[in-house]
């Protein structure tokens, strides 16, 4: 596709229930992210994916969550047991490779955990 | 520790006015993004900087390596212009992860 695509866009659950998000990068982007944005808060690093290295996942907030990249294109990041605090936009962004380039974001996924 | 300031905080001008937003980190970075986050919530990656200036139509960005410190300006303003604007850095030790600012509120009124 030509952008960044995420789904659902929006997805209500119920406490302790598993949720997995979508994200489909820019067809030939290597390197791939996930951020969380809260309400009334800035932008937070989840996990980022590079390639076939090993991602670097110091943002992930607990073992609750997790994401994987299927054959360099295609990732999931997995919220199991879900909480109220992981109410929030969750975004996928989205670039050619490692060099100094400019990020493409999805329009991301409105989590409610009720 | 790794942090990133932005100033001001919340932002109002009147329609046609120079505007400028500030964004200072603590410690060196290998590139620096100015985003626009819509009222609807989508984020539009504006400019990428390691050093210099870019522009791009009515914006406008700078950053000064030693000093630590990047501008956004934007010339005639406009109301479409009305957005949040977030300064996110990747830091020298920090691998790929981006640090972001908390934002400005830029409202433009007609």
């Amino acid at each position: 596709g030509a952008g960044v695509s995420q789904s659902p866009s929006n997805k209500v659950t119920e406490k302790g229930k598993d949720v997995e998000l979508r994200c489909d990068p820019i067809s030939g982007h290597t390197a791939l992210y996930w951020y969380r944005q809260s309400l009334g808060q800035g932008l937070e690093f989840l996990i980022y994916f590079q390639g076939n290295s090993a991602p670097d996942k110091s943002g992930l907030p607990s073992d609750r969550f997790s994401a994987e990249r299927t054959g360099g294109s295609v990732s999931t990041l997995t919220i199991q047991r879900t909480q109220q605090e992981d109410s929030a936009v969750y975004l996928c962004a989205s670039r050619p490779g490692t060099g100094p380039e400019k990020l493409f974001f999805g329009s991301g996924t409105q989590l409610s955990v009720l | 520790k790794n942090e990133v300031e932005q100033s001001p905080q919340n932002l109002t001008a009147q329609e046609g006015e120079f505007i400028t937003i500030n964004c200072s980190y603590s410690v060196g970075i290998s590139a620096l993004h100015w985003l626009q986050q819509h009222p609807g919530g989508g984020i539009v990656s504006l400019f990428m900087l390691s050093s210099g200036k870019k522009k791009h139509g009515r914006l406008i960005a700078t950053i000064n390596i030693q000093e630590k410190h990047s501008s956004l300006h934007i010339t005639a303003s406009h109301p479409r212009d009305s957005a949040v604007y977030i300064c996110a850095v990747r830091f020298l030790q920090g691998a790929q992860k981006l640090v972001f600012g908390q934002g400005t509120r830029l409202t433009i009124n007609p």
